[in-house]
């Protein structure tokens, strides 16, 4: 099984700052890698597959990129509605998904 | 549009069966994958199962796996989670999902979920 690992676990930020989420898979995967917002209360939402492509109806301070066994969510100028647990998630060999990072407000 | 809505969740004792459901509307179901996932209370998602179109492919998790079977109804546009043996540390709430593959395999519409709760 491909163990995905995120940091960092939590993060504090401001509204207007930019944030960077890491994920590392253990072994390749290839690109076959999404990323997922949840806010409280509600179901995951998709924000970014294939690594670096953007969901339709995504905004574009969200963005991705990585490859390998490296990638990362990057997200400029935070907004109020971005404080939220983000998931990264491979689906190169059946499916797995990082423990989450919470992005709380400072 | 694009909705999955969960039902069958509810209070199970441990070594109780529950089946879960995930009715599908507002897209060609035929046509794509469906996946389950869940996620204990205050932790994070783990991925459950996937079932292809003509559910000739199905996969688990190796936590799952010899205790939930997954299977779909085409003609209903359903998918199911059967769940057997349950134990404590399956309460959870159950989400269903669609599996685009578009490049990659990705979830790209969740249902809202159902709460599963095993105790005693």
């Amino acid at each position: 099984d491909i163990q995905m690992t995120q940091s960092p676990s939590s993060l504090s930020a401001s509204v207007g700052d930019r944030v960077t989420i890491t994920c590392r898979a253990s072994r390749s995967v290839y690109s076959y890698l999404n990323w997922y917002q949840q806010r409280p209360g509600t179901a995951p939402k998709l924000l970014i597959y294939a690594a670096s492509n953007l969901q339709s109806g995504v905004p574009s301070r969200f963005s991705g990129s990585g490859s390998g066994t490296d990638y990362t969510l990057t997200i400029t100028s935070l907004q109020p509605e971005d404080f939220a647990t983000y998931f990264c998630q491979q689906s190169y060999s059946r499916r797995s998904f990082g423990q989450g990072t919470k992005v709380e407000i400072k | 549009q694009v909705q999955l809505v969960e039902s069958g969740g509810g209070l199970v004792k441990p070594g109780g069966s529950l089946r879960l459901t995930c009715a599908a509307s507002g897209f060609p179901f035929n046509d794509y994958y469906m996946t389950w996932i869940r996620q204990a209370p205050g932790k994070g998602l783990e991925w459950l199962s996937y079932i292809s179109t003509s559910e000739t492919t199905l996969s688990y998790a190796d936590s799952v796996k010899g205790r939930f079977t997954i299977s779909r109804d085409n003609a209903k546009n359903t998918v199911y989670l059967q769940m057997n043996s349950l134990r404590p540390e399956d309460t959870a709430v159950y989400y269903c999902a669609r599996d685009r593959w578009a490049t990659v395999p990705n979830l790209d519409y969740w249902g809202q979920g159902t709460l599963v709760t095993v105790s005693s």
